[in-house]
């Protein structure tokens, strides 16, 4: 089964708290992606991962890193949470072999940061 | 850089009706566009794909034609339904890059 996994689906944190989301794909792709989704903006991506430690920035990578230690799992994290990172985050991976533009998504999880 | 528009944010309809929801782009590649839809709650799914200028690309009822002259991939359906409400993207990859831009997306709304 084709799937991307994300945990948690929901968040809350303080401002200034570290986060750590999660997402996992059993399809062995070589691309994950992190996008954030914001009423009127569309899909932004943080972060596009090749494989695994080959990283590269997106549009937004500001105060977001990323870890990528195996091919099927690709970690986001938020050094000291602000308040301009509530959203909603996808996952996303894809497969240059197969059809690299095709992406695949998580369910997404909805980060609120007070 | 690589720029998608879509110029609506919202489309209301009445079952029944046809639509057209509009996509312009921008990129000094080869274009390969996409339409995902995205349901309430849920993730974004590939609704159709295409590189291929001035050929209908067609899936679920839903097409869509690239015209590169035009820089255009407006996505239509001829007989809209209650469950094509959802949020749709226009979506732009490099061919050398393989790295999608997004659109900021139109939320059609279908009423009965």
């Amino acid at each position: 089964d084709m799937k991307v996994t994300q945990m948690p689906r929901y968040l809350i944190k303080r401002m200034g708290e570290n986060v750590l989301l999660e997402c996992g794909q059993d399809m062995s792709h070589e691309t994950m992606y992190w996008y954030r989704q914001d009423p009127g903006l569309g899909l932004q991506l943080i972060y596009i991962s090749y494989d695994v430690d080959s990283n590269s920035e997106g549009d937004i990578p500001k105060g977001y890193r990323v870890s990528r230690k195996k091919r099927e799992h690709f970690s986001l994290i938020l050094d000291s949470a602000k308040t301009n990172q509530t959203s909603v985050y996808f996952c996303a991976s894809s497969s240059w072999t197969v059809s690299a533009e095709t992406l695949y998504f998580g369910s997404g999880t909805r980060l609120t940061v007070l | 850089g690589d720029s998608v528009t879509q110029t609506e944010g919202l489309v209301t309809l009445t079952k029944g009706l046809p639509v057209m929801l509009n996509c312009t782009y921008q990129t000094t590649y080869s274009p390969f566009l996409f339409w995902y839809v995205q349901h309430l709650n849920e993730a974004p799914k590939l609704l159709l794909k295409s590189s291929t200028d001035n050929k209908r690309t067609e899936h679920q009822g839903f097409y869509a034609t690239l015209h590169k002259s035009s820089s255009s991939f407006h996505l239509q359906k001829s007989s809209v339904q209650l469950s094509d409400s959802a949020l749709y993207f226009c979506a732009l990859s490099e061919q050398v890059v393989g790295q999608l831009t997004f659109g900021r997306g139109t939320r059609l709304q279908v009423y009965a």
